[in-house]
């Protein structure tokens, strides 16, 4: 089983919906969670990051956390075509080290 | 913003030569890694940093090598370059602090011939 698992997609969702990206995690003692977005042939830059349960808000983002179930989740509110993208889901273990998910892509159909 | 450059951001080379691959950062991170990403595929870590004089490898194996004499610079070195290391490799840094947020240089898209 992979530490950090991700579905690879492609999901596709209507322009104006809401993008649903999740993410599982193995190691129950994980600190720290962080979604990146990728574009093709780019680097990976920070969308958000989350520690606490419960779900953090920025602008159209919202990064959802229960540790109880070891599940973190990404909502794009009315997605835009500039969304589409690969998400990358990050986690920092119990050993502090960062596990990258292998990415989800996401494409908005206009 | 993050401030994490990497240079060359383009590079085709013949096998067997050497070459280094550049990264520097003007935050006064203490971590530092190097990542391998070929083409719509996950990020690899080869090479992890904490601070000056600390190298570590990551969990793909590399025959690459790295240094870290100054906090800001962490290079990556390819002793003699084949065409399976042709890919793109990309930098990161961050804050020793509870977060731990890396952030992304732009990379290097290395071609071997």
């Amino acid at each position: 089983q992979k530490e950090v698992e991700q579905n690879s997609g492609p999901l596709s969702v209507p322009e104006g919906a809401i993008a649903s990206l999740n993410c599982t995690y193995s190691d129950r003692g994980s600190q720290s969670f962080f979604w990146y977005r990728q574009y093709s042939g780019k680097s990976p830059e920070l969308i958000m990051f989350i520690y606490s349960n419960g779900d953090k808000e920025d602008g159209r983002f919202t990064a959802q956390l229960n540790k109880a179930s070891q599940y973190v989740s990404l909502l794009i509110r009315d997605s835009q075509p500039s969304d589409s993208a690969t998400y990358l889901c990050a986690v920092k273990d119990s050993a502090s080290k960062i596990i990258f998910g292998s990415g989800t892509r996401l494409s908005i159909r206009p | 913003e993050a401030d994490i450059y990497q240079t060359p951001r383009y590079l085709v080379i013949g096998t067997g030569k050497k070459i280094t691959l550049e990264c520097s950062q003007t935050m006064g991170h203490d971590k530092m890694y190097w990542y391998q990403q070929d083409p719509g595929m996950e990020l690899h870590l080869i090479h992890y940093s904490y601070g000056v004089n600390s190298t570590e490898k990551g969990d793909l194996s590399s025959e690459s090598t790295v240094s870290r004499i100054r906090t800001e610079h962490f290079p990556l070195t390819l002793e003699s370059a084949r065409p399976s290391h042709t890919s793109q490799y990309l930098c990161a840094s961050s804050r020793d602090r509870a977060t731990d947020t890396q952030y992304f240089g732009p990379g290097t898209r290395l071609t071997v011939l």
